[in-house]
């Protein structure tokens, strides 16, 4: 089946520090991969998203590289803001799903903190 | 446009009882899906609604029930409830268009916070 493994938190970093969240994962069929933020109180917000290997997604600085060859996705950020702190999930939708549904399989979530 | 709404956003329960969730879709969107969200489990996958009929389930008891309507809106159940269930359950809406893009992304709702007594 699917599976998504992604680093354990808390992270911890101070404000304009280089963020790294590592993402790996499990897939049977072609997967898509997609972060997802969760702020306090929230639901989930989409990040970023990738549908194919070496597809690279980018919003508001993040950024997620599609590996296949080692199958991961990991979360980058050139400089860190307070704003930023939040519960990262990376996640993947399984394209050849049988039943042709688009689950999201979900990884643990890593909880980030930003300090000034 | 607006956003995936969820009623109620809190439930008290007692062990015992039944819940419903309700789940309205962004406006177009056909797919419903649902989520629960414990800090043990994670997020796990409940099941998925389109054209008012399950598309796939997830691995959770015959307790958890759910139904889409003509109009997208879909609603969840939950029977017998155990401690256990308290939970963040998440609805999340997708376009689903057939022959568009492949991830069909889903946007999801702020939750309803279900606590069981």
């Amino acid at each position: 089946g699917n599976s998504v493994t992604q680093m354990e938190g808390p992270v911890t970093l101070s404000e304009e520090a280089f963020l790294t969240i590592n993402c790996t994962y499990t897939a049977t069929g072609y997967p898509s991969l997609f972060w997802y933020v969760q702020y306090p109180g929230e639901g989930l917000q989409l990040l970023l998203k990738a549908t194919k290997a070496d597809d690279k997604g980018s919003n508001k600085g993040f950024e997620a590289t599609y590996r296949k060859e080692t199958t991961s996705f990991h979360l980058e950020k050139g400089s860190v803001q307070v704003s930023d702190s939040a519960v990262y999930f990376c996640a993947l939708s399984d394209r050849y799903s049988g039943a042709g549904s688009y689950q999201l399989t979900f990884g643990k979530g890593t909880k980030l903190s930003v300090i000034p | 446009k607006a956003g995936v709404t969820q009623t109620p956003r809190y439930l008290i329960k007692t062990r015992g009882q039944q819940v419903t969730l309700s789940c309205s879709p962004i406006s177009g969107h056909r797919s419903v899906s649902w989520y629960q969200q414990t800090p043990g489990q994670g997020l796990q996958f409940l099941f998925e609604y389109f054209s008012e009929t399950q598309r796939n389930k997830g691995n959770f008891p015959g307790r958890f029930s759910g139904r889409q309507f003509s109009n997208s809106r879909s609603e969840m159940n939950v029977s017998t409830l155990e401690l256990g269930d308290s939970a963040l359950y998440l609805c999340a809406s997708s376009p689903r268009i057939i022959g568009g893009s492949s991830y069909n992304e889903q946007f999801f709702g702020p939750g309803t916070r279900l606590t069981v007594l």
